[in-house]
């Protein structure tokens, strides 16, 4: 059974601060990985997509990773911000036949203070 | 915008009454999805649509039934709600390689407390 854990549970940086947040998953045999942000009492957002075959995906001041041989990828934030403050989730699709759902982290909670 | 709008936003339930969250989504996905989030615990799968026409058990399905009313339209249905059935719903669907939104697209949630 895949299993997604992400540290740390809690961050909190200064604003302005470069940052990195961690995944991990247990089986490297995935589709792809997807990035997401969560705003309390919100939706989740999707940030970023990483297919299973590329390295990096980038949006802005996002750049996610993938190591699959490793089971690893980070989303590293440039020049945080106040707004940038939430919940950040990690999500991993398996490959493979009828591998149609996505397994989640239970997220890293990021407070960018002004 | 294109999305997936879920309703109702909020519901207060009392033990044993039954609902049903609907869920819709205009982008012509052929996946569709329904997770709970509960604190600590992370987002689980309850139940998922791989096409129209077609439904199978997630994770968590003890409790709940499914309606793929057609390609546009998922419901949850809670037959006689319970308190450990108190948490946030998300409706999610998947667009594939080339599809508008390609990638899991979630709705903003029901909050449900069952009482």
């Amino acid at each position: 059974k895949q299993e997604v854990t992400q540290i740390p549970a809690a961050l909190s940086v200064p604003e302005g601060e470069n940052l990195v947040l961690n995944c991990s998953f247990t089986d490297s045999a995935i589709y792809n990985l997807q990035w997401f942000r969560q705003d309390p009492g919100k939706g989740l957002t999707s940030l970023l997509l990483i297919q299973s075959s590329q390295r990096e995906q980038t949006s802005g001041r996002l750049n996610a990773s993938l190591d699959k041989s490793s089971g690893r990828s980070t989303l590293y934030i440039a020049a945080s911000q106040p707004g940038d403050s939430a919940t950040y989730l990690c999500a991993v699709r398996l490959s493979g036949a009828g591998s149609y759902q996505l397994t989640f982290g239970k997220g890293t909670k990021l407070s960018v203070i002004p | 915008n294109a999305g997936v709008t879920q309703t109702p936003k909020f519901q207060v339930l009392k033990t044993g009454q039954s609902m049903t969250l609907q869920c819709a989504q205009d982008m012509n996905h052929n996946s569709m999805y329904w997770y709970r989030q509960d604190p600590g615990m992370g987002l689980r799968l309850i139940y998922y649509s791989a096409s129209e026409g077609t439904t199978d058990k997630g994770e968590v399905p003890n409790g709940y039934n499914v309606s793929r009313l057609n390609k546009r339209e998922f419901s949850l249905r809670l037959e006689s709600a319970a308190p450990s059935q108190t948490s946030v719903y998300f409706c999610a669907s998947r667009g594939a390689v080339g599809e508008l939104n390609y990638g899991y697209t979630f709705g903003s949630g029901t909050r449900l407390t069952v009482v």
